[in-house]
């Protein structure tokens, strides 16, 4: 059964310093996502991302977030100053297209930040 | 502001025992509501979508039913395995339909 794999699984990192998280959506998926969920609270959206480009940002998503799919299979987020409070779970969903819209998580990449 | 309410927080149930989890939401348009399933350290596991009122849907001991203003997931005879945390996520057509707006989730335990 098609899966979405996300890299590392845990990445651990110091304050200020620049994290790429990697994720290979299901293949014949068209729309992208990153959501994180912080210990002990609910998954929250970060962004989607649909032919190469934003299509819809949270908040959360300010600019020392990034998003890239730099090849035909990988979908990156990168945090370029990592902070204490960006510490937390963060999944990667893909979806199939508008009308087919259910989302596909990943297992998520543990981010701490020391 | 979309908003999604579930209870209860957490939930102890015998082997067998059935109960129903609840989810309450606020949308402008309900575009879809979503169950999913999370097990510890892992990511969401997509169970059920439900578009309109009335509609449900069913997968071996769940049931998901869907009104105007709520959303029940009625475990039957559950088993130990139905153990997990289960999160409800509704998309606005109004405000950012794609985005998944979830609720803080019913940790279900089931004991043998």
């Amino acid at each position: 059964e098609p899966e979405v794999t996300q890299t590392p699984s845990h990445q651990v990192t110091q304050m200020g310093q620049e994290v790429i998280l990697r994720c290979v959506p299901i293949s014949n998926h068209l729309y992208f996502y990153w959501y994180r969920q912080i210990l002990g609270q609910k998954v929250e959206f970060l962004v989607s991302f649909y032919n190469n480009e934003i299509s819809e940002k949270s908040e959360i998503f300010d600019d020392q977030f990034s998003v890239e799919r730099p090849d035909g299979s990988n979908f990156t987020l990168k945090i370029r100053s990592t902070k204490l409070e960006d510490s937390a779970m963060y999944f990667c969903a893909s979806s199939e297209s508008q009308a087919l819209n259910i989302q596909y998580f990943g297992a998520g990449t543990r981010l701490s930040v020391l | 502001e979309d908003q999604v309410t579930q209870s209860p927080e957490a939930l102890r149930l015998q082997e067998g025992e059935s109960s129903s989890l609840n989810c309450s939401y606020t949308v402008s348009g309900l575009r879809g509501l979503f169950w999913y399933r999370q097990d510890p350290g892992k990511g969401p596991e997509f169970l059920f979508t439900l578009y309109s009122a009335g509609e449900e849907k069913e997968k071996e001991r769940l049931k998901a039913t869907l009104t105007k203003k709520e959303s029940f997931l009625h475990i039957t005879a559950p088993k130990p395995e139905d153990s997990a945390t289960y999160l409800c996520a509704v998309q606005d057509m109004d405000t950012g339909f794609q985005k998944l707006v979830f609720g803080t989730g019913t940790r279900l335990l089931v004991s043998p």
